[in-house]
């Protein structure tokens, strides 16, 4: 199974701009992933699904100042101007059908403070 | 307006039973495949199990399997998760999540499930 690995924990000034990091295992390197933000006390929303070669289609709703890319086993979700609504818990997660078995794994989740 | 409401979720004791649902409203839950997603307190999210969008084929996470059974009711549009032989480990919130090609794209709001004598 593909392995998701997150830093635990990141920072940004109001108004700057910040890469978050989703890795995957190697050998799992060109797997599409999902990107979910988690505000504080509220439910995950889907924010962008991001391949292999950088293509990404966002959500309902999702500003342009969200943006996704990829390098390798790494996708990253860049965050424009921040905002202090943007301060959230960010999942990278993946789903997959493996042998006719069907999963979803997810990253460990990074904490996004905006100073 | 795409919407998933979670219900069910309550107090119970160790070994006891639950059945949440999951009641969707601006899509039909047959036209989708589902998934159930817990997240313990103070950790991430945890796959639990997935129901695919004729409900033949459904999966389960190795840490329920046995233990929890996923169904639903297009009549009635709703996902159902049944739960038994509860663990202390099962406490979470339970989400419920509609999957398309896009991803888990809608979320509902969650339902506490806490296991505890």
């Amino acid at each position: 199974l593909p392995v998701l690995t997150q830093p635990p924990s990141a920072s940004a000034l109001l108004g700057a701009s910040i890469n978050l990091t989703c890795t995957l295992s190697s050998e799992h390197s060109t797997y599409t992933i999902e990107w979910y933000q988690q505000r504080p006390g509220r439910s995950p929303q889907y924010i962008m699904k991001v391949k292999s070669d950088g293509s990404h289609s966002k959500g309902d709703g999702i500003p342009d100042r969200f943006m996704g890319s990829s390098s390798g086993a790494d996708r990253y979700l860049t965050l424009s101007n921040l905002q202090s609504d943007d301060e959230a818990e960010y999942h990278c997660g993946e789903s997959h059908t493996i042998d006719g078995q069907v999963g979803l794994v997810f990253g460990g989740g990074t904490k996004l403070t905006v100073l | 307006e795409v919407q998933l409401v979670e219900s069910g979720g309550d107090l119970v004791q160790p070994g006891g039973s639950l059945r949440l649902s999951c009641a969707a409203s601006g899509f039909s839950v047959s036209s989708y495949e589902m998934n159930w997603v817990r997240q313990a307190p103070g950790r991430g999210l945890e796959w639990v199990s997935y129901i695919s969008s004729s409900g033949a084929t459904k999966q389960y996470a190795d840490s329920v399997k046995g233990r929890f059974t996923i169904s639903r009711d297009n009549a009635k549009n709703s996902l159902y998760l049944q739960m038994n032989s509860l663990r202390a480990e099962d406490t979470a919130i339970y989400y419920c999540a509609r999957l398309s090609t896009r991803g888990s794209d809608y979320w509902g709001q969650g339902t506490l499930v806490t296991v505890s004598s």
